[in-house]
């Protein structure tokens, strides 16, 4: 099983709707999470990140954190054609600077 | 500008070559980080250093050295003992800090190819 998991995709959402992008871990002592958006091509920026359960809201974008489950989302309202990216899930595993990426989830959202 | 800056961006290396890649930041971070990133994949942990003079293998560290003489710099050597090392390589910094939650910010990368 791998420590991060995220579906691949293509996700492909509407322009102005909802996209919903979903991340699980395998490590139930992982205390940080974070979102990043990699454009292709291009290294991958920091979006959000969240701690603690519930939701954690930027503007656009929300985290939702559930460590019961072990799974941690990423909604985008509004959904741009700019938001088209791969959009990478990171979890702090085990170690406190072993920061582990899922492969990504790629989002395209048409105009 | 503060930030993290890798040079080469773009890099080909010949068949039993060495080749370092540069890494320099000047926000005064801790912890540094070595990526790599297959097309198509995820990123994948080669060595990490939380402190000056210090570092740690990663995921994948076999064919790979590095140093921390300072700082500021990590850098990464690709050596020839790396079978495959075609790829798009990501240098990071971070204040670690398990509880305040090791945000982790990227240099722009270093393409490598192997001709």
């Amino acid at each position: 099983q791998k420590e991060v998991e995220q579906n691949s995709g293509p996700l492909s959402v509407p322009e102005g709707a909802i996209a919903s992008l979903n991340c699980t871990y395998s490590d139930r002592v992982s205390q940080s999470f974070f979102w990043y958006r990699q454009y292709s091509g291009k290294s991958p920026e920091l979006i959000m990140s969240i701690y603690s359960n519930g939701d954690k809201e930027d503007g656009r974008f929300t985290a939702q954190l559930n460590k019961a489950s072990q799974y941690v989302s990423l909604l985008i309202r509004d959904s741009q054609p700019s938001d088209s990216a791969t959009y990478l899930c990171a979890v702090i595993g085990d170690s406190s600077y072993k920061l582990i990426f899922g492969s990504g989830t790629r989002l395209l959202v048409r105009p | 500008d503060g930030g993290i800056t890798q040079s080469p961006k773009y890099l080909f290396r010949k068949e039993g070559q060495n080749v370092t890649l540069s890494c320099e930041q000047n926000l005064n971070h801790d912890a540094m980080y070595w990526y790599r990133q297959d097309p198509g994949q995820g990123l994948r942990l080669i060595y990490y250093s939380q402190i000056v003079n210090d570092f740690q293998k990663g995921d994948i560290a076999e064919g790979y050295s590095v140093s921390r003489e300072k700082k500021e710099s990590f850098p990464l050597t690709v050596t020839s003992a790396q079978k495959n090392p075609t790829a798009f390589y990501l240098c990071a910094s971070s204040i670690p800090g398990p509880l305040a939650g090791n945000t982790i910010y990227f240099g722009e990368g270093s393409w490598l190819t192997v001709v």
